[in-house]
């Protein structure tokens, strides 16, 4: 099973600041991965496929990008609604399998 | 548009079985993969079966294997779960998500629907 692991667990900033989170694969998912954000009482929502490809409707200063094992989300400049959870999740294999997560605070 | 809505959970004894439904409807669901996947309360997302479009191949999660059974019907537009021998450790909120035209990915889900097991 390929193990996700996103970092940091906690990150807290500003509106208007960049965020950089951090996914890293136990093994190469080559750019089989995913980046969804989950608003509290919601389900999850798709930002970016393949590493770095925004799903329709994503604002652009949503980005991916990465390959292998190593893999980041950046958000430009942050607004009030993007203080949520993001996860990863690869499907380069069986099972399909997710990172823990990293929540996105405001400071 | 496309919607998916998840109905059959509830209040269970351990040990008890459930099974749950999701209803889709806004696109041609025959043409399209569909997953379960969970979270326990406070806790990360955790994917737990796959079925194809044809329901020919099934994947599922070690936690859930020899417990839970994925179906569809393509008929009625529907997905199912049946689970058996149900642990508090089962205990989450069960969504179904889907792919899209323009991602493989869990492109679509639906609201959920929670499953307490506890005696």
């Amino acid at each position: 099973e390929i193990v996700l692991t996103q970092s940091p667990a906690t990150l807290s900033l500003s509106p208007g600041e960049r965020a950089t989170l951090s996914c890293r694969a136990s093994q190469s998912v080559s750019s089989y991965l995913a980046w969804y954000q989950q608003r509290p009482g919601q389900a999850p929502r798709l930002l970016i496929y393949d590493a770095s490809d925004r799903a329709t409707g994503i604002p652009a200063r949503f980005s991916g990008s990465g390959s292998g094992t190593d893999f980041t989300l950046t958000i430009s400049s942050l607004e009030p609604e993007d203080f949520a959870v993001y996860f990863c999740q690869h499907r380069s294999n069986w099972p399909r399998t997710f990172g823990q997560g990293t929540k996105l605070e405001i400071k | 548009q496309v919607q998916l809505v998840e109905s059959g959970g509830g209040l269970v004894k351990p040990g008890g079985s459930l099974r749950l439904s999701c209803a889709a409807s806004g696109f041609t669901f025959s043409d399209y993969y569909i997953d379960w996947v969970r979270q326990a309360p406070g806790k990360g997302l955790e994917w737990l079966s796959y079925i194809s479009s044809s329901g020919s191949a099934i994947m599922y999660a070690d936690s859930v294997k020899g417990r839970f059974t994925i179906s569809r019907d393509n008929a009625r537009n529907s997905l199912y779960l049946q689970m058996n021998s149900l642990r508090a450790e089962d205990t989450a909120i069960y969504y179904c998500a889907s792919p899209s035209s323009e991602s493989r990915y869990f492109a679509h889900w639906g609201r959920g629907t929670l499953v307490t097991v506890s005696s």
